[in-house]
């Protein structure tokens, strides 16, 4: 199984800009997991889906921030408009069925916001 | 929801030195996951441990899960450079996600 698969890798953009962030979970995952690692705050769960359906989206900063999963095997994170405190390193992570299992994650998109 | 707290916050050692994080928790946890992640990588699984006492090992690495359920730890023995990056324990919140510390970062004096 090639893991985790997130695109783009890098990002740079400029204030104001919509970004897209893409995610491709291990096939047979049924979990979801949208985070966000910056220095100053670790590590930050933003929304995580379990069968396609988002059940917690308490983590996600503001209405700029948004997320879906049409399938089981893509979803994406859109930030719009985005701005210079958006940069971070963004992961998407999934996890197999039975709740309390590993969390797999993506190698992460690394934003830029100028 | 619980936290579990994870101490310390850096560690400088020389290679070849032992290393050793600890996670407390003020609840009982119903298991623990101990991820590392590399300078410039993403978190890792490592192990999972579930029973009172559970004591692991993966080569150098020894996990412990204490008699109550409320700490666990990471043992590194004679550490290399290939063991720097940050060590986490996350905890479950009541939805049972992963709630993520700072974790310990090892670092490996030059």
């Amino acid at each position: 199984d090639a893991g985790v698969i997130q695109s783009p890798r890098h990002e740079v953009t400029e204030m104001g800009q919509e970004v897209t962030l893409r995610c491709k979970p291990i096939s047979g995952h049924n979990s979801l997991f949208w985070y966000r690692q910056t220095m100053m705050r670790g590590l930050e769960l933003l929304i995580y889906f379990n069968n396609n359906v988002p059940i917690d989206d308490s983590g996600m900063p503001e209405d700029r921030f948004s997320a879906k999963m049409p399938n089981a095997s893509f979803s994406t994170l859109k930030i719009q408009p985005s701005e210079p405190r958006d940069s971070a390193v963004y992961f998407c992570a999934s996890s197999p069925p039975g709740g309390g299992t590993e969390a797999f994650f993506g190698q992460g998109t690394r934003l830029t916001v100028v | 929801g619980q936290q579990v707290m994870q101490i310390p916050q850096y560690q400088h050692v020389q290679e070849g030195e032992d290393f050793t994080t600890y996670c407390n928790s003020s609840t009982t946890l119903s298991n623990i996951q101990w991820y590392k992640q590399r300078p410039g990588g993403h978190p890792v699984f490592l192990i999972q441990l579930v029973k009172s006492g559970e004591v692991k090992k993966q080569k150098r690495l020894t996990f412990q899960f204490g008699e109550a359920k409320k700490n666990s730890s990471l043992h590194i023995t004679a550490t290399q450079t290939t063991d720097v990056g940050t060590y986490f324990c996350p905890s479950r919140d009541s939805n049972y996600q992963l709630i993520w510390g700072a974790g310990t970062k090892l670092i490996i004096k030059p």
